[in-house]
């Protein structure tokens, strides 16, 4: 069974510090696409990035890098020079090709606060 | 506008009554998702549907039911709320693959927050 684990609860930092949020995931497909959502304080979420099991290259996005290792089975997500704005709950998750990649399997999230 | 609305966006009601939230979407994707989020749970999946002759059950589809009125309109329903239902409800669709990669992305509503008195 798919599962995904994001092991922080809560992180606190001040602003301008680098972050890590962890994500482990559990999965026996093969192919799989894996995803980070943001939840800011409003509520909505919002899509971060995706990424197929093929591709191992780590990605980056002005502040924001995802290191994604098969080998250890996670898929992190760093926020370099943190700001106030980036405050908000980080979801990662996990869809499989043994459902059709018909679900999103969410982990519990990672509440990150940033304080000035 | 939004491509995945929900209506309400917030509602307060007392045990027992019967609520329904529902979820419209302009995307064009055929399928659509019920998901509940609760502090410290993540989201979790309520129901979902391919299609308008098809609905499935999620891992938490106990005491609610769902109605997929059209491609783009799936409603959720409680037909008896108690308080431990209190909590944020996501509507989300996806694309089968016939616009676009089959990926599983959810494209999510706003949210409806629902609090059980």
């Amino acid at each position: 069974a798919q599962k995904v684990t994001q092991a922080q609860t809560e992180i606190s930092v001040v602003e301008k510090e680098d972050v890590t949020l962890d994500c482990v995931y559990e999965t026996r497909d093969t192919t799989y696409y894996l995803f980070w959502y943001k939840q800011p304080p409003s509520g909505e979420l919002v899509f971060l990035i995706r990424r197929n099991s093929f591709d191992e290259q780590n990605e980056i996005s002005g502040r924001y890098s995802w290191n994604f290792q098969k080998s250890t089975s996670s898929f992190n997500f760093t926020i370099t020079a943190s700001q106030v704005v980036d405050s908000a709950v980080y979801f990662c998750a996990l869809s499989e090709w043994n459902t059709g990649f018909q679900k999103l399997v969410f982990g519990t999230g990672t509440r990150l606060l940033v304080s000035p | 506008d939004a491509d995945v609305t929900q209506t309400p966006r917030n509602r307060i009601t007392k045990t027992g009554k019967r609520i329904m939230l529902e979820c419209s979407q302009t995307k064009g994707h055929d399928r659509m998702y019920w998901y509940r989020q609760d502090p410290g749970l993540g989201l979790r999946l309520i129901y979902y549907s391919f299609d308008v002759k098809d609905i499935n059950k999620g891992e938490i589809s106990d005491g609610y039911s769902v109605s997929r009125q059209a491609q783009a309109k799936f409603s959720l329903s409680l037909e008896s709320a108690i308080p431990n239902q209190t909590a944020l409800y996501f509507c989300a669709t996806s694309d089968l693959g016939t616009s676009g990669p089959n990926t599983g992305e959810l494209f999510f509503g706003e949210g409806s927050r629902l609090t059980v008195l």
